[in-house]
């Protein structure tokens, strides 16, 4: 099993329409979970952290953390095309590969937003 | 302005050759992190380091060296002994405790000639 897993993608919506990222994670005990965006040929960019259980809203983004499901979502209302992107889900804090404050990403959901 | 520094933004290696990738914080962050990203995957960890004097093998180590000398800088070589070592490498730099938020250097574009 990996240890953070996303859907690659990509995934396709409509302007204007909800933009639905997922992310599972493999160690229960981690503390801290983060979304990042990157443009092609560019570095990431930080979007979201969240680190309790519940919704955590910033503009049009909403992060969803769910530890007993070691589950954390990003919902991007409104979507525009300048949205188009890789999102990357990132978690630290657990005990991947016996080493701790490891930053470990996913591999990216591609997004691409249709005009 | 606070922030990372990578440099240079593109490098070029000849086989056989070791290269160094710079990499300067101002943020007075405590830990580092060097990644390996490949053309559509995601980022791998090479090291990571929490402290001055300290640092830890990361998923991919093999290849590469670092040091860590002075809390701003956390310098990566790439050494003959990594066999595929065209990727683009991204510096972080972590502040440690509770809101431990990641903010990335504008990366290095290394190829193999």
């Amino acid at each position: 099993q990996k240890e953070v897993e996303q859907n690659s993608g990509p995934l396709s919506v409509p302007e204007g329409a909800i933009a639905s990222l997922n992310c599972t994670y493999s160690d229960r005990v981690s503390q801290s979970f983060f979304w990042y965006r990157q443009y092609s040929g560019k570095s990431p960019e930080l979007i979201m952290s969240i680190y309790s259980n519940g919704d955590k809203e910033d503009g049009r983004f909403t992060a969803q953390l769910n530890k007993a499901s070691q589950y954390v979502s990003l919902l991007i209302r409104d979507s525009q095309p300048s949205d188009s992107a890789t999102y990357l889900c990132a978690v630290n804090g657990g005990n991947y590969g016996g080493a701790t404050n490891k930053l470990i990403f996913g591999t990216g959901t591609l997004l691409a937003v249709q005009p | 302005d606070g922030g990372i520094t990578q440099s240079p933004k593109y490098l070029f290696r000849k086989e056989g050759q070791n290269v160094t990738l710079s990499c300067e914080q101002n943020l007075n962050h405590d830990a580092m992190y060097w990644y390996r990203q490949d053309p559509g995957q995601g980022l791998r960890l090479i090291y990571y380091s929490q402290i001055v004097n300290d640092f830890q093998k990361g998923d991919i180590a093999e290849g590469y060296s670092v040091s860590r000398e002075k809390k701003e800088s956390f310098p990566l070589t790439v050494t003959s002994a990594q066999k595929n070592p065209t990727a683009f490498y991204l510096c972080a730099s972590i502040r440690t405790g509770r809101w431990d938020e990641a903010f990335f250097g504008q990366g290095t574009r290394l190829t193999v000639v």
